[in-house]
């Protein structure tokens, strides 16, 4: 089946500094991938959809300089959080629509991010 | 937009007992409805889904429902097992949205 890989799973980082996460598609094109947020018992909140070779569409009230993603190929997006804040800290994970499938979708297995 | 609503957020069963999750949708377009499981620590897994053109699907022991007219589906583990306990989330889909909309979540816990 579809697996969309997602790293790191869990990161630690200071207040201020950046950090990477990761989502790659491992056996399929993924020309759209969507990023969640997630806060502790409540459900997935989207945070922007990227296709592959064009910007990023953010849903409203989400920082486009501070989550910067990139998909720059079919198998690759990333979600960088810049100068990140406590308050940052939180679930990401990311979804890949599944070729041939117009409702099929592959997640990742969630990155944990705490900033100190 | 979508709203979807989940119902309970909460749910405590015994080992062999059914458990049924509800959820309710607002958009007439919305025609594909998806379970997720998410086990802790982990991303959400599909489990069973069911498009507008059919009313009840089954995958073993879980099935789902779709009542189109009252904007309602719902999810039933039968036979569940201490495995079962995860939380497990709706959603709605319409055919021309990029996204999905999800529901809060139900916490399901099966006590052996």
């Amino acid at each position: 089946g579809a697996v969309v890989s997602q790293h790191p799973s869990r990161v630690i980082c200071k207040s201020g500094t950046s950090v990477k996460i990761e989502c790659r598609s491992l056996d399929f094109q993924a020309t759209t991938m969507f990023w969640y947020r997630q806060f502790p018992k409540q459900s997935l909140m989207l945070m922007a959809t990227s296709n592959e070779g064009s910007k990023a569409t953010y849903e409203q009230g989400v920082e486009k300089d501070k989550f910067l993603i990139n998909h720059a190929s079919l198998t690759l997006s990333t979600l960088t959080v810049t100068s990140a804040h406590p308050e940052d800290s939180s679930f990401y994970i990311c979804s890949a629509r599944v070729p041939g499938q117009p409702y099929g979708y592959t997640f990742g297995s969630g990155t944990r991010l705490t900033v100190v | 937009g979508e709203n979807v609503e989940q119902h309970p957020s909460t749910l405590s069963v015994q080992e062999g007992d059914s458990a049924v999750i509800k959820c309710t949708y607002s958009d007439s377009a919305s025609n594909y409805f998806p379970w997720y499981k998410q086990e802790l620590g982990k991303g959400p897994q599909l489990i069973i889904d069911i498009r507008s053109n059919v009313g009840e699907k089954k995958d073993q022991r879980i099935a789902v429902t779709l009542n189109k007219t009252a904007k309602h589906f719902s999810l039933h583990i039968t036979e569940t097992q201490p495995e079962d306990s995860a939380v497990y989330f709706c959603a709605a889909k319409a055919t021309n949205a990029g996204k999905s909309t999800f529901g809060d979540g139900t916490t399901l816990t099966v006590k052996p």
